[in-house]
């Protein structure tokens, strides 16, 4: 399996621009997460998906916001518009179903590192 | 107070020594406890959980977990350069929310 991937890997773009960042989960992984590292604040979890369907998005930090899972081989996280304080690595993570004893065993993709200037 | 606590280093142990990693959690409905290493650069990646008070080993890992204080922490034997990353501490409640709290993490040196 080539794991999580991301895109870009990188970004930079002006304040006001829309940036739209990309996830392919690993295949068969029920959920996908998306969170933000800086650091200041470290990993903050933005939003979880189970079965393409958003769970918690209550760490999405405004309406400028916004993520979506069409399907279970992918997903979206759009800022519009963008501003510096968006300046971040932000990740993708999938897991599998949870068993009995609740292991949430995240892969992380590789990261979209963004600057907005 | 922050949900998951850890010390930001950096933490320099030499080459062969234990390096004795700390967190603490808040939130006393946390049931799972998970250790991840990120190099600099790079994703993070699982070393390894815990669920149950007291020691789980893997290898040169050992996690070790008290409930009553709060407190996990991750034992590195026989330290090697390679050690050399910053490693967070996770959390969650295992309540049906899948959400993972992640510390902000302690920037290991293992010193050659």
């Amino acid at each position: 399996d080539a794991g999580v991937i991301q895109s870009p890997r990188h970004e930079v773009t002006e304040m006001g621009q829309e940036v739209t960042l990309r996830c392919k989960p690993i295949s068969g992984h029920d959920y996908l997460f998306w969170y933000r590292q800086t650091m200041m604040r470290g990993l903050e979890l933005l939003i979880y998906f189970n079965n393409n369907v958003p769970i918690d998005d209550s760490g999405m930090p405004e309406d400028r916001f916004s993520a979506k899972m069409p399907n279970a081989s992918f997903s979206t996280l759009k800022i519009q518009p963008s501003e510096p304080r968006d300046s971040a690595v932000y990740f993708c993570a999938s897991s599998p179903r949870t068993g009995v004893s609740g292991a949430n065993v995240l892969t992380f993709g590789a990261g979209s590192r963004l600057t907005v200037l | 107070q922050k949900e998951v606590e850890q010390n930001s280093g950096p933490l320099s142990v030499p080459e062969g020594a234990i390096a004795s990693l700390n967190c603490t959690y808040s939130d006393r409905g946390s049931q799972s406890f998970f250790w991840y290493r990120q190099y600099s650069g790079k994703s993070p990646e699982l070393i390894m959980f815990i669920y149950s008070n007291g020691d789980k080993e893997d290898g040169r890992f050992t996690a070790q977990l008290n409930k009553a204080s709060q407190y996990v922490s991750l034992l590195i034997r026989d330290s090697q350069p390679s050690d050399s990353a910053t490693y967070l501490c996770a959390v969650n409640r295992l309540d049906g929310n899948e959400k993972l709290t992640f510390g902000t993490g302690t920037r290991l040196t293992i010193i050659p």
